[in-house]
């Protein structure tokens, strides 16, 4: 059974903390992506991630950073924290597959700002 | 304008409807159509895909595209309440792949 996983279903935090969301899959993909899902907005990318060591910016990457240093683990880290990054992140992986259509994801962790 | 446009719903059927969701793009270089299905409190799972035009169906589950009108559909027959959750339909290109907000559906016994 495929999994990925999230460090944590819930957290709270206050403005200005550091905070770091992990990822770990455990089906050897290549990608990794990060997104936020807000309200009629949808999933919207944050950073992906082709390969270890590798980062592209997706949407909106402002306020927020990735490390990659092992091929099943992506972190994103928001240095900052302020309140407009209260929102449910989600982590998903695929394949290299040139033309993938099949994203895995986490159950995702909801972050409160405060 | 939003490359995906799906409306939000929610929408609450009784069970046994057929249910019909919807979505239009803008981009017409995406080449696989997606929905996926997102119980609360978990996330998204793939339901079903469709490379380029024409119809896919998966037991009560059929996915339309109509790549000349931009626009992709998914109808459920016979609802269960199971079924109740938010789906979000998603398309992609290489490995760039856009998501609909998602619409909730509630299916009530």
């Amino acid at each position: 059974d495929v999994k990925v996983t999230q460090s944590s279903r819930y957290l709270v935090k206050r403005t200005g903390e550091k905070v770091f969301l992990e990822c770990v899959q455990d089906m050897d993909h290549e990608n990794m992506f990060w997104y936020r899902q807000d309200p009629g907005l949808g999933l919207r990318l944050i950073y992906f991630s082709y390969d270890v060591k590798m980062k592209e910016k997706g949407d909106i990457p402002e306020g927020y950073s990735v490390s990659r240093e092992k091929k099943e683990r992506f972190s994103l880290i928001l240095e900052s924290a302020s309140t407009n990054q209260t929102s449910m992140y989600l982590c998903a992986s695929s394949s290299a597959f040139l033309y993938s259509y099949e994203q895995y994801f986490g159950p995702g962790t909801r972050l409160t700002v405060t | 304008q939003k490359e995906v446009e799906q409306d939000p719903g929610p929408l609450s059927v009784p069970e046994g409807a057929i249910v019909s969701l919807n979505c239009t793009y803008s981009n017409s270089a995406f080449q696989y159509f997606m929905w996926y299905r997102q119980y609360s409190r978990k996330g998204p799972e793939l339901l079903m895909y469709t490379y380029s035009s024409g119809n896919k169906e998966d037991g009560r589950f059929t996915a339309q595209v109509d790549k000349s009108s931009k626009y992709i559909s998914l109808f459920i027959r016979d609802s269960q309440p199971s079924d109740s959750a938010t789906y979000l339909c998603a398309m992609s290109r290489r490995n760039d792949m856009r998501f609909g907000a998602g619409t909730r559906l509630t299916v009530k016994p």
